[in-house]
């Protein structure tokens, strides 16, 4: 399977705890965006990447939160000092270079936080 | 800003039924695209149409349709005969060439169900 690949799937960490999230894009996808999405919404951008340039960044990315993506492959979430709010679906999507394509996601990570 | 509405958040049909999604969407740019995902209780959101704000050409692919209308402002998915497999969040969702223009901005969903 060659789609977008997240890891974990599901995580359970304890209030103020850091937790990392990491996605694999499909290989020749250039962009790479993280999304959130909360129980009965849809999802909501949180930061964008073409290649390992971090281009925007959504104003619900506190500076809890930070994202990499080192080598234009991969890319990590760190969420810092874990919040209740913080309870969501992170979704990792990816898109050739191309600006009018549809985005590929992945299965996301659900984050509980207790 | 860019805004889209999805005003049913629940729909249930009967197997076979016919069903219309609705959304409408806001935006002051000319050129946008439109999108609709399915996203199946696993979690991933599945790519089902992009469309570009100047091909206003209704489309059908097999049991889905679109109909896109800019004098309305709304880009509505129909299911003809669906199927219990049709049970999942459909989100709508909008991208602008201007602006914050790689990223989606969704609908909050409408939840399907379709009942044997």
């Amino acid at each position: 399977d060659t789609g977008v690949s997240q890891d974990p799937r599901h995580k359970i960490t304890k209030r103020g705890q850091n937790v990392t999230f990491r996605c694999d894009p499909i290989s020749e996808h250039n962009r790479l965006y993280w999304y959130r999405q909360t129980l009965g919404q849809g999802p909501e951008f949180l930061t964008y990447f073409q290649n390992e340039a971090q281009l925007e960044k959504s104003r619900l990315l506190s500076d809890r939160f930070s994202a990499e993506r080192p080598k234009g492959s991969f890319s990590t979430l760190e969420i810092q000092r874990t919040e209740q709010g913080d309870s969501a679906m992170y979704l990792c999507a990816s898109s050739p270079g191309q600006s009018n394509t549809e985005a590929f996601f992945g299965q996301g990570t659900r984050l509980t936080v207790v | 800003a860019q805004k889209v509405t999805q005003a049913q958040t629940e729909i249930s049909v009967v197997e076979k039924e016919d069903v219309t999604l609705d959304c409408v969407y806001e935006t002051r740019d000319t050129t946008y695209y439109l999108f609709w995902y399915k996203q199946p209780p696993s979690g991933e959101l599945v790519f089902l149409i992009r469309r570009n704000s100047f091909d206003e050409q209704n489309e059908i692919s097999g049991r889905y349709s679109w109909n896109f209308q800019k004098s309305t402002s709304s880009f509505n998915f129909t299911i003809t005969a669906s199927q219990v497999v049709d049970s999942a969040v459909y989100f709508c969702a909008l991208r602008t060439s201007s602006g914050s223009a790689r990223q989606l901005t969704f609908g909050s969903g409408t939840q399907l169900t379709v009942l044997p």
